[in-house]
């Protein structure tokens, strides 16, 4: 699987936009960008996932560059109960693993 | 959609002692992975099962480590001889082959050996 860049922290106003952004270089033509996010002492959270087209689903949207090396996922309107670790991970189709990186710690304040 | 089930939430065990914890996948799954998590860190692949087949073991799963899937439902991970190095989050997800692969995750069992 792909690796993955991202910021380790990052801050956001409540109720502004939030803009995660990763970098995935090195990408394969097959490979899905996925999102998840991890609020304190839960388990990893689904958020949005794609190929090569932008999504949008109702927690988020997801805008991959046209070369498909970096993507950035959105958060419309942050609210104070988005604050958690961000992981932007890249797999295959088979996808049987997930691999995580550290992530990107995203702060909501009031 | 009941979601990923995971149980216990929290085991605290002696060193030396032998824990089970068992995880209850999304109905109709037909994948189940093992994740385990330590403090700051991402989570890491243990192993996953496609129905009740163990296809891949990371090395990270010593010998003292040993996960069922027998009926290709609900899932056991079983943890002998527990060392304080055991000490993390256990997560299990499940995901459903060819519709869409997602990854699911439950809440995770918190392991403190002492």
């Amino acid at each position: 699987d792909a690796k993955t860049t991202q910021p380790t922290s990052m801050d956001c106003a409540e109720g502004r936009a939030a803009n995660l952004p990763c970098n995935h270089s090195t990408i394969s033509g097959n490979e899905y960008v996925y999102w998840y996010r991890q609020i304190h002492s839960q388990g990893p959270q689904y958020i949005i996932h794609g190929l090569k087209n932008n999504e949008t689903n109702e927690m988020a949207s997801l805008i991959i560059t046209e070369d498909r090396k970096s993507s950035t996922l959105i958060l419309p309107h942050a609210t104070l109960r988005d604050t958690a670790v961000y992981y932007c991970i890249v797999s295959g189709g088979s996808n049987y693993k997930l691999t995580f990186g550290k992530g990107t710690l995203l702060t909501v304040n009031p | 959609d009941t979601g990923v089930s995971q149980d216990p939430r929290h085991k605290i065990t002696k060193r030396g002692q032998n824990v089970t914890f068992r995880c209850d996948p999304i109905s109709e799954h037909n994948r189940l992975y093992w994740y385990r998590q330590t403090l700051g860190q991402g989570p890491e692949f243990l192993t996953y099962f496609q129905n009740e087949a163990q296809l891949e073991k990371s090395r990270l799963l010593s010998d003292r480590f040993s996960a069922e899937r027998p009926k290709g439902s609900f899932s056991t991970l079983e943890i002998q001889r527990t060392e304080q190095g055991d000490s993390a989050m256990y997560l299990c997800a499940s995901s459903l082959v060819g519709r869409g692969n997602t990854i699911y995750f439950g809440e995770g069992s918190w392991l403190t050996v002492v």
